[in-house]
């Protein structure tokens, strides 16, 4: 089956270094990509909307400038933290969408980001 | 806006005790409705799910029914597994888009 890889799955920085998440759909193009925060004991909320080869779409709340999201190919999505700091601490889950509208959602493993 | 709400955990069971998730939503129109599972250490994955109203959406033992009337969808198990430990996110989908909303996510504790 379709299968999501999101590298690195953990990750420790330090307070004002910048972190990248890569999002890497397998064995399928996905036109779409979307990236979730999930905090302890909290539902997975949704951060952004990439789409390949434009601006990511960003939810309310989110800062575009601190959560850099990069869409360059079918198959790439990275979320890079810029400048972190210890409240960004948490888990990060990417996932993909074949290229059908509305077709099923891939997920991957998740990072777990911890700046110190 | 659209939203989920589901019993928070964490819940501890018995293998072959009877497990039932309750989930209800807030939408506009008719979404499709989602139950995903997250095993330790790994992603979410799709456990099952249901497009309209009525349909029943079952896997490996699990059934959820798609209630509009009382805008539900509770996840069932009859004999739960020490397999089934994991966390239990219901969520919803409106049609032509590809936003998952979820709800908070519950943690199923099996033991033997």
């Amino acid at each position: 089956g379709a299968v999501v890889s999101q590298h690195p799955s953990w990750v420790i920085c330090k307070s004002g270094t910048s972190v990248k998440i890569e999002c890497r759909s397998l064995d399928f193009q996905a036109t779409t990509m979307f990236w979730y925060r999930q905090f302890p004991k909290q539902s997975l909320m949704l951060m952004a909307t990439s789409n390949e080869g434009s601006k990511a779409t960003y939810e309310q709340g989110v800062e575009k400038d601190k959560f850099l999201i990069n869409h360059a190919s079918l198959t790439l999505s990275t979320l890079t933290v810029t400048s972190a700091h210890p409240e960004d601490s948490s888990f990060y889950i990417c996932s993909a969408s074949l290229r059908v509208a509305g077709g099923p959602l891939h997920f991957g493993n998740g990072t777990r980001l911890t700046v110190t | 806006g659209d939203s989920v709400t589901q019993m928070e955990g964490p819940v501890t069971l018995s293998e072959e005790a009877f497990l039932t998730i309750n989930c209800t939503y807030t939408a506009t129109g008719y979404p499709s409705l989602f139950w995903y599972v997250q095993y330790p250490g790994e992603g979410l994955q799709l456990l099952l799910k249901a497009t309209k109203a009525d349909d029943k959406g079952s896997n490996k033992g699990f059934e959820a029914t798609y209630r509009k009337e009382t805008t539900s969808f509770h996840l069932e198990k009859g004999s739960v597994q020490v397999s089934d430990s994991a966390v239990y996110f219901c969520a919803l989908r409106q049609g032509g888009s590809e936003k998952l909303v979820f709800g908070k996510g519950m943690k199923l504790t099996v033991n033997p």
